[in-house]
């Protein structure tokens, strides 16, 4: 089974201040993704990326950035947080872009206050 | 419309009782993964299919791309199918869309 490590599992932040959430994959999956749970949207996808110095736009990046410095490490950067950023944020990650299975993380339930 | 609708909202089963969800897509789909999400908040995988029918216990799923639909049957069933399930579908252009999930609550 995949490994997908998400930390911190939990996080309090205040507005404007600076939150990384940070996400490991130890199967050496090319893809990789962000995606934000809430309720009435199901799972909205952030960023993605296809490896290691890429990142990509998904449906809602707006307020993100995201890196991917390694193989094995994507980020997921809110550089100056807002209340409505307030989530459940999960990563993931995947063999490749075209009928792929993707495994979660636990994910990280973020509070902006 | 959704490109992923999933139904029904939210389904209560009694222990023992056998019942399906649904999800349509409005258009053609590559692929099809279902998803629980239990009362801990892990998504659990369920099945990834990219055609046909594929069986795991008491769980069973179908895809049917040029239908433009996917089915999760639970059968018997148990007071730990209980949680929240999603539907994720895979097209040509994009990621991996969610449908808004179906809760599934089982008593006793």
């Amino acid at each position: 089974e995949a490994a997908v490590t998400q930390s911190p599992r939990n996080k309090v932040a205040v507005t404007g201040g600076k939150v990384t959430l940070s996400c490991n994959q130890t199967n050496n999956h090319n893809n990789m993704y962000w995606y934000r749970q809430d309720t009435g949207h199901g799972l909205r996808l952030i960023h993605y990326s296809y490896g290691a110095g890429s990142t990509e736009k998904g449906d809602i990046p707006d307020g993100y950035k995201a890196s991917r410095p390694s193989q094995e490490n994507f980020s997921l950067i809110l550089e100056l947080a807002t209340p409505s950023q307030t989530s459940v944020y999960f990563c993931a990650s995947g063999e490749a872009f075209s009928n792929e299975r993707l495994f979660f993380g636990h994910g990280t339930k973020l509070s902006v206050l | 419309g959704m490109p992923v609708e999933q139904n029904p909202p939210a389904l209560s089963l009694y222990e023992g009782a056998d019942s399906g969800l649904r999800c349509n897509f409005s258009t053609t789909m590559k692929s099809v993964q279902w998803f629980q999400q239990n009362h801990r908040g892990r998504l659990i995988t369920l099945f990834y299919l990219a055609q046909g029918t594929k069986e795991n216990g008491r769980l069973k799923s179908t895809f049917n791309s040029k239908e433009r639909y996917s089915t999760l049957h639970i059968k018997d069933a148990q007071l730990e199918d209980s949680g929240t399930y999603f539907c994720a579908a895979h097209n040509y252009a994009q990621g991996l869309t969610f449908g808004l999930g179906t809760r599934v609550s089982v008593f006793p």
